[in-house]
């Protein structure tokens, strides 16, 4: 099978822009999950999507928002940019589970960078 | 324990050296232990799931134990050989779906 797969993997916008990043997950899966990561921070949950809904989300503002696709395709959108939202962003998909007792499959990242 | 912490932040070893990390996480409720291994430029990568209390559980020469009751889990790396340098990380569900909470990670420098 195919592994998670992220496009683009290198963005550079500027302070205010909007970005979307995407996210196919492993065939099979239905469980996307972005995760942010920042030097210093370590990886910080940003919310998962199950299903076409969000099911999960972590302590983000409105800016950060996503969505799922019927084929489970996953999109993130973060909107009026600021210089700390540089950084990497992780999808991972997993398996259906009801406790999350399956292991998450990362995908290699898109890197954002806020100038 | 309010989020999940690991120790130490770093650590070199030698080759054939044998090495430990310690994930420590709210044990209230939990549902599941995860290990990942990061390796520079690559994706994190699933090494563990636990979710029962005494669990231990093997892969190849790296093995993992969890007490859920105090809220800790050990990774051990038995003969450690350079390919094992990586950043590994921990990460606590508690929540159910799958929300995982991340520890900062132990990073491992294995030296010739």
């Amino acid at each position: 099978k195919a592994g998670v797969t992220q496009t683009p993997r290198y963005l550079i916008k500027t302070r205010g822009q909007q970005v979307t990043l995407s996210c196919s997950p492993i065939s099979g899966h239905r469980s996307v999950s972005w995760y942010q990561q920042t030097p210093g921070q370590g990886l910080q949950f940003l919310f998962e999507y199950f299903s076409e809904t969000q099911r999960n989300k972590g302590n983000f503002p409105g800016r950060f928002s996503g969505r799922q696709f019927s084929n489970s395709r996953s999109e993130m959108n973060v909107s009026t940019l600021e210089l700390g939202d540089s950084a990497l962003y992780l999808c991972a998909s997993s398996e259906q589970t009801p406790r999350g007792s399956y292991e998450q499959y990362f995908g290699p990242g898109t890197r954002l960078t806020v100038t | 324990i309010l989020n999940v912490e690991q120790s130490p932040q770093s650590l070199h070893v030698q080759e054939g050296d044998s090495t430990n990390f310690t994930c420590s996480f709210p044990s209230s409720n939990f549902y599941a232990l995860h290990w990942y291994r990061w390796e520079t430029a690559k994706s994190p990568e699933a090494l563990f799931v636990m979710t029962l209390n005494g669990d231990e559980k093997k892969k190849g020469r790296i093995s993992a134990t969890l007490n859920t009751k105090e809220g800790y889990s050990y990774l051990y790396i038995k003969g450690s050989q350079p390919e094992d340098s990586a950043t590994y990380l921990c990460a606590s569900n508690t929540g159910g779906g799958n929300k995982l909470t991340f520890g900062t990670g132990t990073q491992l420098k294995v030296e010739l």
